[in-house]
Parts: structure tokens; sequence; C-alpha cells
């Protein structure tokens, strides 16, 4: 069975950091991409970034609304998939959803496993 | 970013009865290689979404046949045709053809 298990939120103050860990299992972690989505308060989804496989180097791509301040990285050794926030802003406060993608990152790629979620509330 | 545009955004609909949902986007969603790459998803209330539908009608294991997705190009359309008293929560469409992947705003359904 699939699991995919966030850890790492919490209250944080405006521009500082935070670093979210999604722990996998029930599968070959290191043959997949994997993302981060975010919900913010009562509205829809965001995608937030993903990590392509060692199989296609490893690559990352971010979204505007991100890039430059959040890092995505993985230990296929643990099966660990990370998202080092940085600069945090109020607007950042969401649930941070892990997800596994199907696809190589490049073409028809989608999220088809998704964890629980780990709430981030940047405030001060 | 290709905009993704729900329609409606709220239903409420009798258990047994169909419903339907509308996603339309900015731009085609056919690529070069002949997939479409439009995707639904649904959240259940205090749940993370969950995959119903890949490449515009293909069901995800689980899913029920009662949900079955169409389209083409920019207009997809997702049908519950009896729906049930745990489809409620709120529906997404995707697209992945071009980053960043976008989602619709959603479109909520309940149960009368």
């Amino acid at each position: 069975e699939v699991q995919l298990v966030e850890s790492g939120g919490g209250l944080v103050q405006p521009g500082r950091s935070l670093r979210l860990s999604c722990t996998a299992s029930g599968f070959t972690f290191g043959d997949y991409a994997m993302s981060w989505v975010r919900q913010a308060p009562g509205k829809g989804l965001e995608w937030v970034g993903f990590i392509r496989s060692k199989a296609y180097g490893g690559t990352t791509e971010y979204a505007a609304s991100v890039k430059g301040r959040f890092t995505i990285s993985r230990d296929d050794s643990k099966s660990i998939a990370y998202l080092q926030m940085n600069s945090l802003k109020t607007e950042d406060t969401a649930v941070y959803y892990c997800t596994r993608v199907i696809g190589s990152g490049y073409v028809n790629y989608y999220f088809d496993y998704w964890g629980q979620g780990t709430l981030v509330t940047v405030s001060s | 970013d290709i905009v993704m545009t729900q329609t409606p955004l709220s239903l409420s609909v009798t258990p047994g009865q169909p419903a339907s949902i509308s996603c339309k986007s900015s731009q085609s969603l056919l690529h070069s290689d002949g997939k479409t790459y439009l995707y639904w998803y649904l959240q259940k209330p205090g749940q993370p979404p969950q995959l119903l539908i890949y490449e515009v009608s293909n069901r995800f294991s689980g899913v029920p046949d009662r949900f079955s997705g169409s389209g083409s190009g920019t207009d997809f359309t997702l049908k519950i045709s009896r729906v049930e008293a745990e489809d409620v929560g709120v529906y997404y469409c995707m697209q992945s053809i071009q980053l960043p992947p976008t989602f619709g705003q959603g479109t909520k359904l309940e149960i009368k």
C-alpha cells in the first residue's frame, strides 16, 4: 500500500525558514518523481513544485510564486522528499501535500497518491 | 499559465440522480503525442485530494464506474451517473500539458 506521510509543519514567523519532510512507503521511491501541492485555508489547490527521479536527472521545477525561496530535494536511501521553505510570507500559509508523480515530469505526468498534508502557518 | 475554468462552482444533487461538471482550459490540452493531459480529482471533506480520472477518460484504480470523463481540446466533462452520499466534496480538474500544472477552482458537490 502506497503511503505518504508529511511532517514538519507548524507556526513560523514571516521571513523565517521551515523544512517539510515526506516519508514514503509501499513503493520503490527512487523510481518516481515527487511533488508538493498546497492549499490555503478555504481555497483551491496550487502546485508548488516537483523533483524528478534520478533516471530523469533528479531535476526540479517550481511555481513562480515560490521559485528562489523553496527548494525540493530527495533522499532515495531513506525514501524521503523534502521541501525547504525560506523567506516565508504570510501568503505561504497552507496545508502542504506531498504527492507521488506518475510520469517523468516532462510530459504526461499527474499526481496519483497524496499524503494527508501538514499545516504551515506563517504569522507574527 | 493555462487557466482552468470549472462550472458550476457548486451543485446540489438528489441521491440516485446524475451530475455533470464542466472544465474548460484556456489552451488546448492535446499534445503532439496524441494524448490529452486532463485529470479529475475529488477532495472529500477533511481529506486530501484523490485521483478519479486520468487522461480525460481513464478511471483510476478503485474508482466506481459511475464516474466518467469525456471531452477534447479545451472542453471537458466529468459525469456521475447516479450520485451517492459518499460523492460529496470538491471536484477539481487539472492540466499538465504545460508547466506549471494548474487546477480549476473547484466544484462543490452537495447532497440534497
